[in-house]
């Protein structure tokens, strides 16, 4: 099983300020087969990024994605109060399907 | 729009049973596949079980393996998972979620979740 390693655990940010999110992978991963995904509280998750850099339909430009192999980052380029939430990794390229333990953005 | 709608959870004894169903709407159901995955109070995403757009092929979690079977109905738009033998760590709430094609394998809409509570 691959396991996805998400740091930092929390990250404590202003409104404005950019935030970088890390996932790692105990395996190699394509690309191809990575998401992102943003969970506000009392909601279900929503998909911000698959194939690793490809941004779903609606999600605003300030989020992006990049990386391969085991390392893999979202980036919100300025953090609006809506972006204020936990993101999750998954990796879709090898069975079982799995998800990072999630990065907590929170507001400063 | 895409809706999923859950329903079917409640609180269960060890070893119950208990049938989650999922009402799909807004999108063709008949061509996409389409998952389950839990997330168990306070804690990170799950993936539990996944179903092809025609029904043909099945895969589960080793954790739910045996014990869960997921199914579908491209009559009524529905997606259901049957839950035995369930376990105090099968607590969590589930999530129906669609597939972003036929096998994809990543989760493109998602339903509010019904909590399923495993107690005696």
């Amino acid at each position: 099983e691959v396991v996805l390693t998400q740091s930092p655990g929390t990250l404590a940010l202003s409104p404005g300020e950019r935030a970088t999110l890390s996932c790692r992978a105990s395996q190699r991963i394509s690309s191809t087969y990575f998401a992102w995904y943003q969970q506000k509280p009392g909601q279900a998750p929503s998909l911000l990024i698959y194939g690793a850099s490809s941004r779903a339909t609606g999600i605003p430009d300030r989020f992006s994605g990049s990386g391969s192999g085991t390392d893999f980052t979202l980036t919100i380029s300025r953090l609006e109060p809506e972006d204020f939430g936990v993101y999750y990794c998954q990796q879709y390229g090898r069975s079982p399907l799995t998800f990072g333990g999630g990065t907590k953005v929170e507001i400063k | 729009q895409v809706q999923l709608v859950e329903s079917g959870g409640g609180v269960v004894q060890p070893g119950g049973s208990l049938r989650l169903s999922c009402a799909a709407s807004g999108f063709s159901f008949n061509i996409y596949g389409m998952h389950w995955v839990r997330q168990a109070p306070g804690k990170g995403l799950e993936w539990v079980a996944f179903v092809r757009y025609d029904g043909s092929h099945k895969y589960y979690a080793d954790s739910v393996k045996g014990r869960f079977t997921i199914s579908r109905d491209n009559f009524k738009n529905t997606l259901h998972v049957q839950m035995n033998s369930l376990r105090p760590e099968d607590t969590a709430v589930y999530y129906c979620a669609k597939d972003y094609g036929d096998s994809r394998y990543f989760f493109d809409y998602w339903g509010q979740g019904t909590l399923v509570t495993v107690s005696s």
